[in-house]
């Protein structure tokens, strides 16, 4: 079956980028059977939902976050990337990576997650 | 943004015995046209991520046991444990996926009374 998995620092300086990867595993991204997504936990508001890409390229964001966001892929190696520019302490959450439904927007499954703290 | 508002916060049931958790919408997830609730329902265990357990508010995913039951529609909908198996222990989330963008609940904390 489909498993994700993201990877990338775990600490962040404020006002720098943060960079994560998903890679898949046991299935293609470049299927369009799917859209890939990024979803963060953060200890106390929740989850949030940053945005998901198509192995075409089309993307859809969360308008909170759309103007500090870029999430790219690469069906070459099955990954799948997130950009999230000027990081604040607001940012510090667990980060993860998620299969959207075929048609609808839930998401199952999902990494593990990595967890990313801002701080100097 | 649609909001969503789950009750309780955090709830401890005895074993074997019924729990239950609301989720309320700040608009109806209720598709006219098609007459289904875009509403789904996770579980956290501790230290793992999101697992899917219901979706179009009443379906139970393959392999959920049939404990977990969903109901509701509009803007008002339950998850129900029947009867709480200590596996149960989590925290459950409901989503709305009705529009973008998609919000979740704050999540309602399960514990063993």
């Amino acid at each position: 079956q489909v498993q994700l998995q993201e990877s990338g620092p775990g600490l962040v300086k404020p006002s720098q980028t943060l960079s994560l990867t998903c890679t898949v595993s046991g299935g293609s991204i470049n299927n369009g059977d799917h859209y890939w997504s990024w979803i963060r936990q953060h200890p106390v508001k929740g989850l949030e939902w940053i945005g998901y890409i198509y192995y075409s390229g089309s993307t859809s964001y969360n308008p909170s976050l759309k103007s500090r966001t870029t999430i790219t892929i690469d069906t070459s190696k099955n990954q799948f990337s997130l950009k999230v520019d000027s990081m604040t302490a607001a940012d510090t959450a667990v980060y993860y990576c998620a299969r959207r439904h075929t048609n609808h927007n839930f998401f199952d499954p999902w990494g593990q997650g990595t967890l990313v703290t801002v701080s100097s | 943004d649609i909001v969503m508002t789950q009750s309780p916060d955090s709830l401890a049931v005895s074993l074997g015995e019924r729990a239950t958790i609301n989720c309320k919408s700040s608009q109806s997830v209720l598709y006219s046209s098609n007459k289904k609730n875009y509403l789904a329902w996770y579980q956290q265990k501790p230290g793992q991520p999101p697992k899917l357990l219901i979706y179009w508010a009443s379906i139970r995913e393959s392999g959920v046991p049939d404990r977990f039951s969903g109901s509701g529609s509009g803007t008002d909908f339950t998850l129900t444990i029947s009867s709480l198996q200590a596996e149960d222990v989590a925290v459950y989330h409901c989503q709305q996926y009705y529009s973008g963008p998609y919000t979740f609940g704050q999540g309602t904390k399960v514990e063993i009374k």
